[in-house]
């Protein structure tokens, strides 16, 4: 079975700042990759997303994660943050071929902006 | 396209009553989901669908139903609402075989049951 963690559940950076959000997975072979956002009363909205080739991906909104098969971990990064980054950030694993298609979600962390 | 559309946005039931959540779709995706979301605790899947007519259950379905009769629609049936039943609801859908993968998600409906 497939699982996903988010190790830290609240991240505060100072706007402008670099962002890391961590996320681990366990699955048996390559699964595909995500991350959401989530804004205050919103839905999920995908940022960007790994299936397979360049381990570093580029989302939207300036994102990036890089996938890490040693480490198991898709992590997500930001180079300078915006007060608007503030919102909440899901990782999430999904197995595919041979079987229906059920993303795995993280616990989400919340992402915090000082001024 | 207008995506993935829910109704309604808030409700507030009491013990025991029972309602529809709608949810629908117009970008022809074949899987949709059901979810519910809890403060700290991430997604939880409720039931799924693969296709019109073809349901199966998540990790948390008791107290809840589902059908599938369109490609378009997937309400979600709570019968007996309890107060566990409190959360925000997300429906979603994929287009599975067609390359995409990721999941396009409806704005949420916030139940509140007292």
């Amino acid at each position: 079975a497939q699982s996903v963690t988010q190790p830290d559940i609240h991240i505060t950076v100072s706007e402008g700042a670099s962002l890391e959000l961590r996320c681990n997975y366990s699955y048996g072979a390559t699964p595909y990759l995500f991350w959401y956002v989530q804004s205050p009363g919103q839905g999920l909205q995908l940022l960007l997303k790994y299936f397979s080739g360049d381990t570093l991906v580029q989302g939207i909104k300036g994102f990036e994660a890089e996938f890490k098969r040693s480490q198991s971990s898709f992590n997500l990064r930001k180079p300078s943050v915006h007060w608007s980054d503030a919102a909440e950030y899901f990782c999430a694993v999904c197995a595919h071929g041979g079987g229906s298609y059920i993303p795995t979600f993280g616990r989400g962390t919340s992402l915090i902006v000082h001024p | 396209n207008a995506g993935v559309t829910q109704t309604p946005k808030f409700r507030i039931l009491k013990i025991g009553q029972s309602m529809t959540l709608q949810c629908a779709q117009d970008m022809n995706h074949n899987y949709m989901y059901w979810y519910r979301q809890d403060p700290g605790m991430g997604l939880k899947l409720i039931y799924y669908s693969v296709g019109a007519g073809i349901t199966d259950k998540g990790e948390v379905p008791n107290g809840y139903n589902v059908s599938r009769s369109t490609t378009e629609d997937f309400p979600l049936r709570l019968e007996l609402a309890a107060p566990s039943q409190t959360s925000v609801y997300f429906c979603a859908s994929t287009p599975v075989g067609q390359g995409s993968y990721e999941q396009y998600f409806g704005p949420g409906t916030r139940l509140t049951v007292t």
